[in-house]
């Protein structure tokens, strides 16, 4: 079976530019989970979907970041006016709604790299 | 709020050796994650802890989890260079299920 997807694989942008990323979970995850990894900041949690809806964007560290996800499937973070301290690796994972064992399946980034 | 510290960040240990990495965390969580990160690649999932007292196992790597401690090692026996990695403890945070990761530990396994 299918792993969770990410594209693009590398993105790179100039500074004040728009970025989109996309996430394809495992099929039949209805929760999908956006952290990023970088160098200062470690990994950490930007935004959590349950089906369509977001309960929780506490992690989005500004309002230039956004996301959305349709059909309880896809999901895209959109990264406006881009700055230099926006280059990160952005890391999709997604799960099964099992209070018990709640797994997080990660896929493979996109390495963002604002000039 | 949540926080997870983890140490040491790097760790250089020659093949045939022991050692064990640590995680401490802040508040009460009730599963403990550790990940393996190879360079350039994503998050592989190594175990899960679930209940004070869990302890697991797989080849040279054991976990376990002390909730009262709010404690979870990570121990090698007989590195191989293979174990070279980045590994990550990381805890569940609230009812949204996200995780908090801890800062990593960059292990390198010299021959």
């Amino acid at each position: 079976g299918a792993g969770v997807s990410q594209s693009p694989s590398n993105k790179v942008t100039e500074k004040g530019k728009d970025v989109e990323l996309r996430c394809d979970p495992i099929s039949g995850h209805t929760a999908l989970y956006w952290y990023r990894q970088s160098l200062g900041q470690g990994l950490e949690f930007l935004i959590y979907f349950q089906g369509n809806s977001a309960p929780d964007k506490s992690g989005l560290p500004s309002d230039r970041f956004s996301a959305e996800r349709t059909g309880g499937s896809v999901s895209t973070l959109t990264i406006q006016r881009t700055q230099q301290e926006d280059s990160a690796v952005y890391l999709c994972a997604s799960s099964l709604r099992d209070y018990q064992y709640n797994e997080q399946f990660f896929g493979p980034g996109t390495r963002l790299t604002v000039l | 709020e949540l926080k997870v510290e983890q140490n040491p960040l790097f760790l250089s240990m020659q093949e045939g050796k022991n050692y064990t990495i640590y995680c401490n965390y802040s508040t009460t969580s009730d599963r403990l994650y550790w990940y393996r990160q190879d360079p350039g690649k994503s998050l592989e999932s190594l175990f899960v802890l679930l209940s004070n007292g869990a302890v697991k196992q797989e080849g040279r790597l054991m976990a376990s989890l002390d909730t009262k401690a709010r404690l979870s090692t990570l121990h090698i026996t007989a590195a191989v260079h293979d174990l070279s990695a980045t590994y990550f403890c990381a805890v569940v945070g609230g009812a949204t299920n996200k995780l908090i990761f801890g800062t990593g530990t960059l292990l390198a396994v010299q021959p």
